[in-house]
């Protein structure tokens, strides 16, 4: 199985401020048809995960441009531009390229 | 707007079964692929299966291989997760989501099994 490793596992950030999280793939997430299937989620405190980025780089419908995804291979980055209070919570990476499907740890986000 | 409500989820004694449903809204149902991803308490998540939008290929996590069976009714909109011979770490919230890459996610329901 392709393990998706998160880091770091607590992200305390100033309000306003820059948030970077990293996720690492054991293997390369391009598949057959070019496409890099990597996604990223939020979960806010008790409430159902929502997908904020598809492959890659790509936002959801709905989701603020203060966040954004990038990387390449096996090395990917999820930046918040500037953190707001309705940003805390808990963020995971996902790989779908390879069966079985499987995420990351999860970076939690709080405010300092 | 798209939708995904689960049901079926309760108490259920180790080595016993549950099914689980989840209703879809608001797109083509029958042209998805729909997956169930659960969440332990307290714990990520984790994928579990998922079901072409035919339901002619299905794929399951090696944790539940052989014990849950995942099936739709394209012409009920429905999903189903069939879970037997229930372990205590299979206790979590479940999740349905829609297509390969998790695009819409429902509330959930809880599965507690007990020992």
């Amino acid at each position: 199985d392709v393990v998706m490793t998160q880091s770091p596992l607590s992200l305390p950030v100033t309000l306003g401020q820059p948030a970077s999280i990293s996720c690492r793939s054991s293997q390369s997430l391009v598949y057959s048809d070019g496409n890099t299937y990597l996604n990223w989620f939020q979960q806010r405190p008790g409430q159902s995960p929502r997908r904020l980025i598809y492959k890659v780089s790509n936002r959801d419908s709905g989701v603020p441009d203060r966040f954004s995804g990038s990387g390449s291979g096996t090395d990917f980055t999820l930046k918040i531009s500037r953190v707001e209070a309705e940003d805390v919570g808990v963020f995971y990476c996902m790989q779908g390229t390879h069966w079985p499907l499987t995420f990351g740890g999860g970076t939690k986000v709080e405010i300092k | 707007e798209m939708q995904l409500l689960e049901s079926g989820g309760g108490l259920v004694q180790s080595g016993g079964s549950l099914r689980l449903s989840c209703a879809a809204s608001g797109f083509t149902f029958s042209s998805y692929a729909m997956s169930w991803v659960r969440q332990a308490p307290g714990k990520g998540l984790e994928w579990v299966s998922g079901i072409s939008f035919s339901g002619g290929d299905t794929y399951y996590a090696d944790s539940v291989k052989g014990r849950f069976t995942i099936s739709r009714d394209n012409s009920k909109n429905t999903l189903y997760l069939q879970m037997n011979s229930l372990r205590g770490e299979d206790t979590a919230v479940y999740y349905c989501a829609k297509d390969w890459h998790l695009a819409v996610w429902g509330q959930g329901t809880l599965v507690t099994v007990s020992s």
